[in-house]
């Protein structure tokens, strides 16, 4: 079945540095995607998304990046904080029904 | 805080025995959807309402399984005859037709 994949596991970052979270997708027709941010015990927490018909899309602090060319989706997040703290999940949409599909996620751990 | 909100938070239960869980969505939100997650993975779809129809469910809602949203506000979601295997989070989201989906906290589920 199709799925999204993260590049990495985990991520180590020192506070005030940018981060660089990347996630492959495999579905051409996927036309909306999303990031999420989970801390542990808690549910999925939207962070920014992005539609097909655009390649950049800037939220407070971070960045979301699509390439369509070579099915790639990257978050960026500026100056890390000890709060960005968390497990990433890129998703993508596949139909007009809503199902997300999640990839496994990358643990973005910040060194003060 | 999303304003999904999920009960109970954790369940314990002997295998065998059967659970329901329970989702308040954001009250204006047409749409539900279920959601599992096991440790270290992505939440995988489980099933979706728009209003009170079910429209969609993922190969993985066995026939034990059993999702209802009534009035088209809350939803439960039943699991009979509980495997050990069933052990995982249980998400609820919402969303305003195919928007972004808003994640309540889980209900976590531990089959002895």
């Amino acid at each position: 079945g199709e799925s999204v994949g993260l590049h990495l596991p985990t991520l180590s970052v020192q506070e005030g540095d940018n981060s660089i979270i990347n996630c492959a997708y495999s579905n051409s027709a996927s036309d909306y995607f999303i990031w999420y941010k989970q801390e542990s015990g808690k549910g999925p927490q939207f962070i920014i998304d992005i539609r097909s018909n655009m390649d950049k899309r800037q939220g407070q602090r971070v960045t979301v990046l699509l390439n369509k060319t070579v099915k790639h989706l990257s978050l960026q997040i500026a100056a890390t904080q000890p709060g960005d703290s968390a497990v990433y999940f890129c998703a993508e949409k596949l139909d007009n029904t809503g199902k997300l599909i999640f990839g496994q996620g990358t643990t973005l751990q910040v060194k003060p | 805080d999303t304003g999904v909100s999920q009960n109970p938070r954790h369940k314990i239960t002997k295998r065998g025995q059967n659970v329901t869980f329970r989702c308040d969505p954001i009250s204006e939100h047409n749409r539900l959807y279920w959601y599992r997650q096991t440790l270290g993975q992505g939440p995988e779809f489980l099933t979706y309402f728009q209003n009170e129809a079910q429209l969609e469910k993922s190969r993985l809602l066995s026939d034990r399984f059993s999702a209802e949203r009534p009035k088209g506000s809350f939803s439960t979601l039943e699991i009979q005859r509980t495997e050990q295997g069933d052990s995982a989070m249980y998400l609820c989201a919402s969303s305003l037709s195919g928007n972004e989906q808003f994640f309540g906290p889980g209900t976590r589920l531990t089959v002895l």
